[in-house]
């Protein structure tokens, strides 16, 4: 299978917990995309790369958010001190370049109790 | 500010045809996309329409736009209970070709 890739499909944090989720994108895609969606809701923006630079954060990402993309591959996502409203379901979308159609992962549940 | 909206429930009987509506605000938008997401599942890119189009017709799939209304319709013939899904019309930002969704539209195909 070649397609958008995340890992874990889901997860239950308690509170002020930290964690990570990666996504692994089509390979040779430059563009690579989080949104956050929650019950209900369309996808929202909250960040891209290009390569390894990552060129937009939407007000939406708090400092407690972080996300990299090290080496123009993978990416990860980090929230620290999680939440109850971080509770959502996270996407991750690759594209092989900025005007092509971005193809996106199954993404990662996030439950915060 | 960019703002894309849609109606939220869709009923109807299998065999019928489904028309899913949408507006966009971003006259800008080079690509108008419709995705289809199932329950727990992420997005599935359904088609696409260049701005400068009017029709797109892809098997059972048809896209209208009407570029001056800024108004997006995906007809799906044949409406199988498989077509049970949300969907999702999003126009892609100028500039950083970021998508902006709208809320999905609920269609629910009966037997």
């Amino acid at each position: 299978d070649t397609g958008v890739s995340q890992d874990p499909r889901h997860k239950i944090t308690k509170r002020g917990q930290n964690v990570t989720f990666r996504c692994d994108p089509i390979s040779e895609h430059n563009r690579l995309y989080w949104y956050r969606q929650t019950l209900g809701q369309g996808p929202e923006f909250l960040t891209y790369f290009q390569n390894e630079a990552q060129l937009e954060k939407s007000r939406l990402l708090s400092d407690r958010f972080s996300a990299e993309r090290p080496k123009g591959s993978f990416s990860t996502l980090e929230i620290q001190r999680t939440e109850q409203g971080d509770s959502a379901m996270y996407l991750c979308a690759s594209s092989l370049g900025p005007q092509e159609t971005q193809y996106f992962g199954p993404g990662t549940r996030l439950l915060v109790l | 500010g960019e703002d894309v909206e849609q109606s939220l429930f869709l009923s109807v009987r299998e065999g019928d045809s489904s028309v899913i509506n949408c507006t966009y605000t971003d006259s800008s938008s080079t690509y108008l996309y419709w995705y289809k997401q199932e329950p727990g599942a992420g997005l599935q890119l359904l088609t696409y329409i260049f701005s400068n189009m009017d029709m797109k017709q892809d098997q059972r799939l048809t896209v209208l736009l009407n570029k001056k209304d800024k108004h997006l319709s995906l007809r799906i013939a044949d409406t199988q209970t498989g077509d049970s899904a949300i969907y999702f019309c999003a126009e892609s930002s100028a500039g950083t070709y970021k998508y902006i969704f709208g809320t999905g539209t609920r269609l629910k195909v009966l037997a």
